[in-house]
């Protein structure tokens, strides 16, 4: 089984900065097959990215995902306040097994 | 409006079973993989099984391996996840999860959740 581990596990920023979380994978992804979600509270995880940098449907530009390998990276490129959630990376590359990893909280400085 | 409802969450003993169900609408169910996932109170995300759209192609996660049951009704656009021998540990929201066009097994579209609790 693929372990993902995510950092940092907490992270605080202003509205306006640039956001930058990673996520690291114990083996090679396979064809790059990871993705991102977001999480508020109390709803369901949202699709961000996937193939590790295709944004999903409907999802602002200034989200962007990139890496390959065992290393992979979201980038929000300026904070609106809205992003403050928590993001979880999962790999779906390494069948019958997906995994997601812990997760990083993004919150409010 | 494409959507997941889930149903069918509640309070179970343990060693007891439960039956989940997803109702899917505003897209062709038929032509989707769905996946299981789950949460358990302030933790993170937990997949839990993967069923094809034909049903030929199955897979669980080692923790509910045995002990639960994925299957689908296509003609009724839904999804079922049929839980044996619950322990406390599988307390949780679950999720059913559609995996996106083109996308291998990312989970474009998600229900709002069911909640499962296991306590005596």
């Amino acid at each position: 089984e693929i372990v993902l581990t995510q950092s940092p596990a907490t992270l605080s920023l202003s509205p306006g900065e640039r956001a930058t979380l990673s996520c690291g994978a114990s083996q090679s992804v396979s064809s790059s097959y990871l993705a991102w979600y977001q999480q508020k509270p109390g709803l369901a995880p949202r699709l961000l990215i996937y193939d590790a940098s295709s944004r999903a449907t409907g999802i602002p530009d200034r989200f962007s995902g990139s890496g390959s390998g065992t290393d992979f990276t979201l980038t929000i490129s300026r904070l609106e306040p809205e992003d403050f959630a928590v993001y979880y990376c999962q790999q779906y590359g390494s069948s019958p097994s997906i995994t997601f990893g812990q997760g990083t909280r993004l919150e409010i400085k | 409006e494409v959507q997941l409802v889930e149903s069918g969450g509640g309070l179970v003993q343990p060693g007891g079973s439960l039956r989940l169900s997803c109702a899917a609408s505003g897209f062709t169910f038929s032509s989707y993989s769905m996946n299981w996932v789950r949460q358990a109170p302030g933790k993170g995300l937990e997949w839990v099984s993967y069923i094809s759209s034909s049903s030929s192609t199955i897979y669980y996660a080692d923790s509910v391996k045995g002990r639960f049951t994925i299957s689908r009704d296509n003609a009724k656009n839904s999804l079922y996840l049929q839980m044996n021998s619950l322990r406390d540990e599988d307390t949780a929201v679950y999720y059913c999860a559609r995996v996106g066009p083109g996308m291998w097994n990312a989970f474009d579209i998600w229900g709002q959740g069911t909640m499962v609790t296991v306590s005596s």
